[in-house]
């Protein structure tokens, strides 16, 4: 089975421009979580989807908006890029329950200059 | 509100030598999870392991062990005959049944030197 897969692995964008990142989930699974890490402030959630409605949210601004499409995939947007923002974005994807173990894609590593 | 700590934020040791990694959690659900992932300098993490608030058998596979102990809150890491291609970043994770979010440790850099 092939695993999680994000696009792209490497984008350098500008201050006040926005982003969009992709993340295609393993075959059969249907909820698809974003994560952020940074060094100072490590791996933060910053949403889940399951079944295409955004069901769990972190502590993150409005600028951090995601969706789910009818085939589990899932896009994350930023816009107005701060240069805080600059971090390894991961998904991650499981069937759906808490109980369920997610698995995680390579990353998109997101410069902001 | 859930809260992973992992104290040891770097250790190096030389291969062959064992070491643990420590792993302490704080959760006022009496049902959660524990995991362990390791993130290769590639970024990807890769899932090693996943136990739940009930079993508290110790788990073993290959060179790599677990030990969970409730009455601590921990559950450490242990790695046999450490190899190098073991350096990685390794992190400790909590889940619990109020949301499908997982809480990560501030993760642990191991370095295995030849």
């Amino acid at each position: 089975k092939a695993g999680v897969t994000q696009t792209p692995r490497y984008l350098i964008k500008t201050r006040g421009q926005q982003v969009t990142l992709s993340c295609s989930p393993i075959s059969g699974h249907r909820s698809v979580s974003w994560y952020q890490q940074t060094p100072g402030q490590g791996l933060q959630f910053l949403f889940e989807y399951f079944s295409e409605t955004q069901r769990n949210k972190g502590n993150f601004p409005g600028r951090f908006s995601g969706r789910q499409f009818s085939n589990s995939r899932s896009e994350m947007n930023v816009s107005t890029l701060e240069l805080g923002d600059s971090a390894l974005y991961l998904c991650a994807s499981s069937l759906g329950q808490f109980t369920d173990t997610q698995y995680f894609g390579p990353g998109t590593r997101l410069t902001v200059l | 509100a859930q809260k992973v700590t992992q104290a040891q934020t770097e250790i190096s040791v030389v291969e062959k030598e064992d070491v643990t990694l420590d792993c302490v959690y704080e959760t006022r659900d009496t049902t959660y999870y524990l995991f362990w992932y390791k993130q290769p300098p590639s970024g990807e993490l890769v899932f090693l392991i996943r136990r739940n608030s009930f079993d508290e058998q110790n788990e073993i596979s290959g060179r790599y062990s677990w030990n969970f102990q409730k009455s601590t809150s921990s559950f450490n890491f242990t790695i046999t005959a450490s190899q190098v291609v073991d350096s990685a970043v390794y992190f400790c994770a909590l889940i619990h049944n109020a949301g499908n979010m997982l809480t990560f440790g501030g993760g642990t850099r191991l370095m295995v030197k030849p």
